[in-house]
């Protein structure tokens, strides 16, 4: 299975101030169709998992633009510009290239 | 609005199954992938199963294959976990979660039910 490592895993943050979460993969991420099937996913506390970025770049619909993914093959970074209030839980990135499909760690973020 | 219902849960002893369901609407349900993950208790995010939009391929774990079965009925809008030889580690919320439709895995997802196992 495709190990994903998350770092951190504890994520303090001033409100206001960036954030950056780095997410590596054990083998390339790149498909044989060419695409990158690399996800970022926000858990607030109490809620379910909902998916803020896909194919390493793409902004969900409603997902602030403060949030942005980059990164290829089996490096990520999901960065958050000016963390705010809402923005406090954990967040996991998720492969989607190689089955069974698989998920970080987890990085939580709170404030400071 | 994509809404996913999970329905289930409860307790099971070891040993025992249960099957879960997930109502959709709000969206074509017949051409989209669905997907179950679960997340033990103050643990992380784990991929269970997939199925393809026509049902035909399916995609397990290897913690649950041989054990659990992913199934759809396209004409209800329903998509199925049949879970069988519970164990303690399979303890854990479950979560019925939609494709988009072109992208791989999951987009938008249920509110969870939770499946405890405990003699």
């Amino acid at each position: 299975d495709v190990v994903m490592t998350q770092s951190p895993l504890s994520l303090p943050v001033t409100l206001g101030q960036p954030a950056s979460i780095s997410c590596r993969s054990s083998q390339s991420l790149v498909h044989s169709d060419g695409n990158t099937n690399l996800n970022w996913f926000q858990q607030r506390p109490g809620q379910s998992p909902r998916r803020l970025i896909y194919k390493v770049s793409n902004r969900d619909s409603g997902v602030p633009d403060r949030f942005s993914g980059s990164g290829s093959g089996t490096d990520f970074t999901l960065q958050i510009n000016r963390v705010e209030a809402e923005d406090v839980g954990v967040y996991y990135c998720m492969q989607a290239t190689h089955w069974p499909y698989t998920f970080g760690q987890g990085t939580k973020l709170e404030i400071k | 609005e994509v809404q996913l219902v999970e329905s289930g849960g409860g307790l099971v002893q070891p040993g025992g199954s249960l099957r879960l369901s997930c109502a959709a609407s709000g969206f074509t349900f017949s051409s989209h992938a669905m997907h179950w993950v679960r997340q033990a208790p103050g643990k992380g995010l784990e991929y269970v199963s997939a199925i393809i939009a026509n049902g035909v391929s399916t995609f397990y774990a290897n913690s649950v294959k041989g054990r659990f079965s992913i199934s759809r009925d396209n004409s209800k809008n329903t998509l199925y976990l049949q879970m069988g030889s519970l164990r303690s580690e399979d303890m854990a919320v479950y979560y019925c979660a939609s494709g988009d439709g072109t992208n791989r895995g999951p987009q938008s997802w249920g509110q969870g039910t939770l499946v405890t196992v405990s003699s």
